[in-house]
């Protein structure tokens, strides 16, 4: 069974600093896997997606990259901003892309201080 | 731009109660799902659907069951609501293999 794991589950940077939000996962054998964040009390919103076959995605001052083969994908993030204060969280869909195959980690709480 | 919503943003219920939590989503999107979000547990799937009328369970179904009439809505019912089901309810919906969106979540208590 696919296991997803995020360390660290807290962390807390001045502004402006670049940081690496981590996600592994015990099957390399996915589909793709999807980044989000999440605010207190509210729903996910989609960073971004990364494709098997693909080793990045970059949006705005976001990058994720992908090592199917080591089992680990990073989220980068570049001069960061108070507003990047977030839950981040990343997940994996299973390699047959089957919608039952969704795996969450269960995320990484960012605090940027200004 | 996509978007998925859900009917309440918080409901209150009373033990025992039938509780219906809606969804509509607007981008002709074959998925929808529904999650549950609790702390120290994260998300877990309860149902899914892939089509009209199509559904699935998910990990934890106990308690729940789910209805889609048509495609761009997804319904939700705890048929006895129960004190263990409080929790922040997640609706979400994608096409096929594709990005999954999510809505702005329904905080249910039940007293």
């Amino acid at each position: 069974k696919q296991e997803v794991t995020q360390i660290p589950a807290a962390l807390s940077v001045p502004e402006g600093e670049n940081l690496v939000l981590n996600c592994s996962f015990t099957d390399s054998a996915i589909y793709n896997l999807q980044w989000f964040r999440q605010d207190p009390g509210k729903g996910l919103t989609s960073l971004l997606l990364i494709q098997s076959s693909q080793r990045e995605q970059t949006s705005g001052r976001l990058n994720a990259s992908l090592d199917k083969s080591s089992g680990r994908s990073t989220l980068y993030i570049a001069a960061s901003q108070p507003g990047d204060s977030a839950t981040y969280l990343c997940a994996v869909r299973g390699a047959s892309g089957s919608a039952r195959q969704l795996t969450f980690g269960s995320g990484t709480q960012l605090t940027v201080l200004p | 731009d996509v978007k998925v919503t859900q009917s309440s943003r918080y409901l209150v219920k009373r033990t025992g109660e039938k509780v219906f939590l809606e969804c509509v989503q607007d981008m002709d999107h074959e998925n929808m799902f529904w999650y549950r979000q609790d702390p120290g547990l994260g998300l877990r799937l309860i149902y899914f659907s892939y089509d009209v009328k199509m559904k699935e369970k998910g990990d934890i179904p106990e308690g729940y069951s789910v209805s889609r009439e048509k495609k761009e809505r997804f319904s939700l019912i705890l048929e006895s609501a129960s004190t263990n089901q409080t929790s922040m309810y997640l609706c979400a919906s994608s096409r096929f293999d594709e990005k999954l969106f999510f809505g702005s979540g329904t905080q249910l208590s039940v007293l």
